[in-house]
């Protein structure tokens, strides 16, 4: 693999269903990043993490969580989904957090019905 | 306020020039930058300008950058219909890049 994936493309879940959307990448970036992108509300901050082992929580983190065990993958779970979770959700990475060129990955486009 | 600025909508005829505008906030950013995004994909960074500078030139794309009224803006030269995307500005805000909300292009035949 070359880049940042994801996985899945998109999904369709029952609200009240867990989900992990998925993310790797091969770059040995140190920071990773989760956006949701909703029609006219642009891209939001959902968690970050700096470098492996820790996360920080961004503009819209409630209802979501992350983890970092090692430096290529960053997964973000929906512990419980709720309908206003629907949207196209973005992973992203940098060389270091702040300033570097943010790399991301290609969507996952969810439905929570 | 603390918001990226950008207008939405832009309509443009192919072979003219596309100027896409932002406002800034953050009058220490080190770092602008200009994504664009494809239906369907990713953003992919386009181009970027350091804050000392004044304007950056690759190609068709020039960047001009006001530091005084914080303004940022996108030429794209010869529009094409390739071009069609969501053009997204951003500036680098202390440990964190912050994103407007995008830009439509449409390319009129």
């Amino acid at each position: 693999i070359a880049g940042i994936t994801q996985a899945p493309t998109s999904q369709i879940l029952a609200a009240g269903r867990r989900m992990t959307l998925r993310c790797t990448q091969d770059m040995r970036h140190n920071a990773m990043y989760w956006y949701r992108q909703d029609l006219g509300l642009g891209l939001r901050l959902i968690h970050y993490s700096n470098t492996a082992g820790t996360t920080g929580k961004g503009e819209v983190p409630d209802g979501y969580s992350v983890s970092r065990a090692n430096t290529d993958d960053f997964p973000l779970t929906l512990a419980s989904a709720v309908p206003s979770q629907t949207s196209v959700y973005f992973c992203a990475s940098s060389e270091r957090q702040g300033v570097d060129t943010q790399y991301f990955g290609p969507g996952t486009r969810l439905t929570v019905l | 306020g603390e918001d990226v600025e950008q207008s939405l909508f832009l309509s443009v005829r192919e072979g003219d020039s596309s100027v896409i505008n932002c406002t800034y906030t953050d009058s220490s950013s080190t770092y602008l930058y200009w994504y664009k995004q494809e239906p369907g994909a990713g953003l992919q960074l386009l181009t970027y300008i350091f804050s000392n500078m004044d304007m950056k030139q690759d190609q068709r794309l020039t960047v001009l950058l006001n530091k005084k009224d914080k303004h940022l803006s996108l030429r794209i030269a010869d529009t094409q219909t390739g071009d069609s995307a969501i053009y997204f500005c951003a500036e680098s805000r202390g440990d964190k890049i912050i994103f407007g909300k995008g830009t439509r292009l449409h390319i009129l035949p």
